[in-house]
């Protein structure tokens, strides 16, 4: 049981640059988030999805794009990267239980530098 | 607008010094608060959830208690292996049930 994987682990890239971040999970939860970390603001929800086919926007989503083809998959792009989004991402999935409690369960995060 | 504020931002202990970490919290209702350790370079690990005034949770060192204000993670006798970042998060009962909000942690260094 690897529980959720991201790939990949770190990537740089050149302002204008896209890239696809890719997180699964082999739990069966519903529920698939996308974060970032930074220094001195803790996790921000940027996308997330309440089951396949859905997504929906967070508390920063500007300049990031979802998708959730597959229950097991959510997908994190980023269409034109600029050095405001270096950042560590964070994928993460949840099912709620019987009272509703979102346990959360957390990635190995994605470092991404833009130059 | 549902507030998490962690104290210390940061603690240094000696090995074998108890102490706590504490989580305040704003919310209209809990629904459930959860503790997280976070190693530099890694994911949030999940700890605990607590779902109500009064609840407590342990494992190993750790023990997560709970009042309708506030959150303590008390530590037992820490070694330098429990050095960390402790996240605190809560969900409130009203709004959407997927969204946690995330206090920006405690740094904790056990010394040996």
């Amino acid at each position: 049981n690897a529980g959720v994987t991201q790939t990949p682990k770190f990537r740089v890239l050149k302002t204008g640059q896209s890239m696809t971040l890719l997180c699964a999970q082999d739990m069966n939860h519903e529920y698939m988030y996308w974060y970032r970390q930074d220094p001195g603001m803790g996790l921000r929800l940027i996308h997330y999805s309440v089951g396949e086919g859905t997504t929906a926007k967070g508390e920063v989503p500007d300049g990031y794009n979802v998708s959730r083809l597959k229950k097991q998959n959510f997908l994190l792009g980023l269409e034109s990267a600029a050095p405001s989004q270096t950042s560590v991402y964070f994928c993460a999935s949840s099912y709620p239980g019987t009272s509703g409690a979102n346990t959360q369960y957390f990635g190995p995060g994605t470092r991404l530098t833009v130059l | 607008e549902d507030q998490v504020t962690q104290s210390p931002e940061a603690l240094r202990l000696q090995e074998g010094e108890s102490s706590s970490l504490n989580c305040s919290y704003t919310v209209s209702g809990l629904r459930g608060l959860f503790w997280y350790r976070q190693d530099p370079g890694k994911g949030p690990e999940f700890l605990f959830t607590l779902y109500s005034a009064g609840e407590e949770k342990e494992k190993e060192r750790l023990k997560a208690t709970l009042t309708k204000k506030e959150s303590f993670l008390h530590i037992t006798a820490p070694k330098p292996e429990d050095s960390a970042t402790y996240l605190c998060a809560v969900q409130d009962v009203r709004g959407s049930n997927y969204k946690l909000t995330f206090g920006k942690g405690t740094l904790l260094t056990v010394n040996p």
